[in-house]
């Protein structure tokens, strides 16, 4: 059972343009959701994070948005950069439960 | 302050014999967890302990998978009879307390079982 669905396995955006990775989920009871960053050969690094009770936050480059009747988030950055080239994790959690991840999205920036 | 750190960093094992594999969590953090990621999957949960509380195991695949946090602070994850599906890298993250929802990762432990 796949709560948390990240169905683009791969995207690829052009440097200075707006990259949007998306995530589907089942579970209405998750109450906060988090995007995490990977790089080869390293363990994912925390990027930015939104409570059910908000439908956008942002951080710099990064925005991420909720939209809970869809049960559906995405992470939006903008401008692109180089080393925005990664995996990002999709994760949602609810209440001191573990996190659920998604599969991963592999986000290309080309020059 | 240093991070999460894990080891080794990978291991290469024949099918039958046992690993163990090691963690150690950013000092001070009181939740620790440990993930998988088989080829071209997710993270999958499989251990979490916070403090001294019982850890939750609901994510260990089979009994040859067990797991223990010494005083609080080190953890190492023990695959016995190691199968050519345990490969994948294992994957260790802390969090400051329960219900602190952001978790720092460690670089992983890349299992190979040939």
């Amino acid at each position: 059972d796949q709560q948390v669905k990240q169905n683009s396995p791969s995207l690829s955006v052009q440097e200075g343009r707006i990259s949007i990775l998306n995530c589907d989920y089942t579970n209405s009871m998750f109450d906060y959701f988090l995007w995490y960053k990977k790089y080869p050969a390293e363990g994912p690094t925390f990027l930015i994070s939104i409570s059910s009770i908000k439908d956008k936050n942002e951080d710099g480059r990064f925005t991420v948005f909720l939209n809970k009747s869809a049960k559906h988030l995405s992470l939006h950055i903008v401008p692109s950069q180089p080393g925005d080239s990664a995996v990002y994790f999709c994760a949602a959690i609810r209440g001191a439960q573990k996190l659920v991840f998604g599969q991963g999205t592999r986000l290309t920036i080309n020059p | 302050g240093a991070g999460v750190s894990q080891s080794p960093s990978n291991k290469v094992t024949e099918k039958g014999k046992d690993v163990e594999l090691r963690c150690d969590p950013i000092s001070g953090h009181t939740a620790l967890y440990w993930y998988r990621q088989s080829l071209g999957q997710g993270l999958e949960f499989l251990i979490y302990f916070q403090g001294n509380s019982a850890p939750d195991k609901s994510g260990l695949p089979s009994d040859r998978f067990s797991a223990e946090r010494t005083g609080g602070s080190v953890s190492t994850l023990t695959i016995q009879r190691t199968q050519q599906e345990d490969s994948a890298v294992y994957l260790c993250a802390s969090s400051f307390r329960q219900g602190v929802y952001e978790q720092y990762f460690g670089p992983g432990t890349r299992l190979t079982v040939t």
